[in-house]
């Protein structure tokens, strides 16, 4: 089976740096994406990694080392429309993926 | 450009009642997948349709079906509803293999309330 594991809620200070953890077990591992979701809205893409290290874009970096079955997301200068779900998902071979959420993370940005 | 297009937004059903949800794709993507979000969870995979057929399912009953059209749009139903059928169905769709198919692009989602 398949199974993600991420905090289920985070509060940190406007101006601050946060990091969002996943571990995640399955197998034909592919990559592992971002994604972020405001209330009552839908889920966009952040970012994704398919191979170990670190990317890049604006002010969110995502993190991922496949011998741990490990990766993080990083947002810096945070504000306060940062605010929302995060969900780390991993993409599994075989064709067309199918890609696979975790429960969520809910960031609480505060003044 | 559309981005993904889902509807309806909002409906409302009794249990034992059938429903139909459509999703069309953005341009370019032809490949569409259903998820199913719970209330406070993460989206869960319902199933994936590409060139017309059923490509991948998840642990949902048979009472969830599919279908695509030559045009890639898509349709969900579920008959036989539930309670438990409460939720946000979110349609997502990828470009092909070549161009950028590690990136779901979400429609808004139909919210479904069964009583």
């Amino acid at each position: 089976g398949q199974s993600l594991e991420q905090p289920s809620e985070v509060t940190a200070v406007e101006g601050a740096i946060v990091q969002i953890n996943c571990t995640y077990q399955t197998s034909g591992f592919y990559g592992l994406s971002w994604y972020q979701q405001h209330d009552g809205g839908a889920p966009t893409f952040l970012s994704y990694n398919g191979l170990d290290g670190l990317e890049e874009t604006g002010r969110f970096s995502s993190f991922l080392s496949r011998s741990d079955s490990y990766g993080y997301l990083l947002l810096q200068e945070l504000q306060m429309k940062d605010s929302a779900s995060y969900f780390c998902a991993v993409s599994r071979t075989g064709g067309y993926q199918k890609v696979t959420f975790g429960i969520g993370t809910k960031l609480q940005v505060i003044p | 450009d559309a981005g993904v297009t889902q509807s309806p937004t909002h409906l409302i059903k009794t249990r034992g009642q059938q429903v139909t949800l459509r999703c069309s794709p953005k341009s370019g993507h032809d490949t569409v997948s259903w998820y199913q979000q719970a209330l406070g969870q993460g989206p869960q995979f319902i199933f994936q349709y590409y060139e017309e057929e059923e490509r991948q399912r998840g642990n949902f009953p048979d009472r969830f079906s599919g279908h695509q059209f030559p045009n890639y749009s898509s349709e969900l139903n579920v008959n036989a509803l539930l309670l438990g059928d409460s939720a946000l169905y979110l349609c997502a769709t990828q470009g092909g293999l070549r161009s950028g198919a590690n990136v779901l692009t979400f429609g808004a989602g139909s919210r479904l309330t069964v009583l």
